[in-house]
């Protein structure tokens, strides 16, 4: 069964530094997301992004933030210089244009120090 | 705006019982209601999605309802197992939006 990948599985980081964390959605799928969950807190909407262009995003999804799809496949999230607040699990998600159900990747845990 | 809370936040119960997972929303505006488990570091798996024009939706032994009206969703396990233990979220969607808001989730321990 087709499943989202996320790469690295846990990403540790200096503060200041800028971290790309990647996913691969399912291959149909033509939405896609990020969504964070920080240590004993709800899971947050990040972004969403479709026809290779944000569609939403959150207000924790500042100017820190980016996503991009580089190429057909791959789907990425940037934080260009990481606080120890952006500690957290990143989940990516994705799915089809014709349900609005979501498939979640196993995520990337960051850590910065 | 949305808010999604989930009782209890934890339960432990012997093998074999049925039990039911509650999940509340405060905005009945609902397009859609999914629910996922997690297991202990790991990442979310859809278990069940209910459309707001349903009222149940069934997968082998769960089965979730939902309840515009009240704000509620519950899910169902029938005959748990030790396998069943994990975290279970409910999530709802919004009508025009594509965000799922995420309920606290209740931790479930099944022991044999």
């Amino acid at each position: 069964e087709p499943e989202v990948t996320q790469t690295p599985s846990h990403q540790v980081t200096q503060m200041g530094q800028e971290v790309i964390l990647r996913c691969v959605p399912i291959s149909n799928h033509l939405y896609f997301y990020w969504y964070r969950q920080i240590l004993g807190q709800k899971v947050e909407f990040l972004v969403s992004f479709y026809n290779n262009e944000i569609s939403e995003k959150s207000e924790i999804f500042d100017d820190q933030f980016s996503v991009e799809r580089p190429d057909g496949s791959n789907f990425t999230l940037k934080i260009r210089s990481t606080k120890l607040e952006d500690s957290a699990m990143y989940f990516c998600a994705s799915r089809t244009g014709s349900s609005y159900e979501q498939y979640f990747g196993p995520g990337t845990r960051l850590t910065v120090t | 705006k949305q808010e999604v809370t989930q009782i209890p936040a934890a339960l432990s119960v012997p093998e074999g019982e049925n039990l039911v997972l509650n999940c509340s929303f405060t905005d009945s505006a609902i397009y859609n209601l999914q629910w996922f488990r997690q297991d202990p570091g790991k990442g979310l798996t859809s278990l069940l999605l209910i459309q707001s024009s349903q009222r149940e939706q069934t997968s082998g032994r769960l089965n979730a309802s939902l309840d515009k009206s009240s704000g509620r969703s519950t899910l169902y396990i029938a005959a748990s197992q030790p396998g069943d233990s994990a975290t279970y979220l409910c999530a709802s969607l919004s009508y025009n939006t594509d965000k799922l808001i995420f309920g606290t989730g209740t931790r479930l321990q099944v022991f044999p």
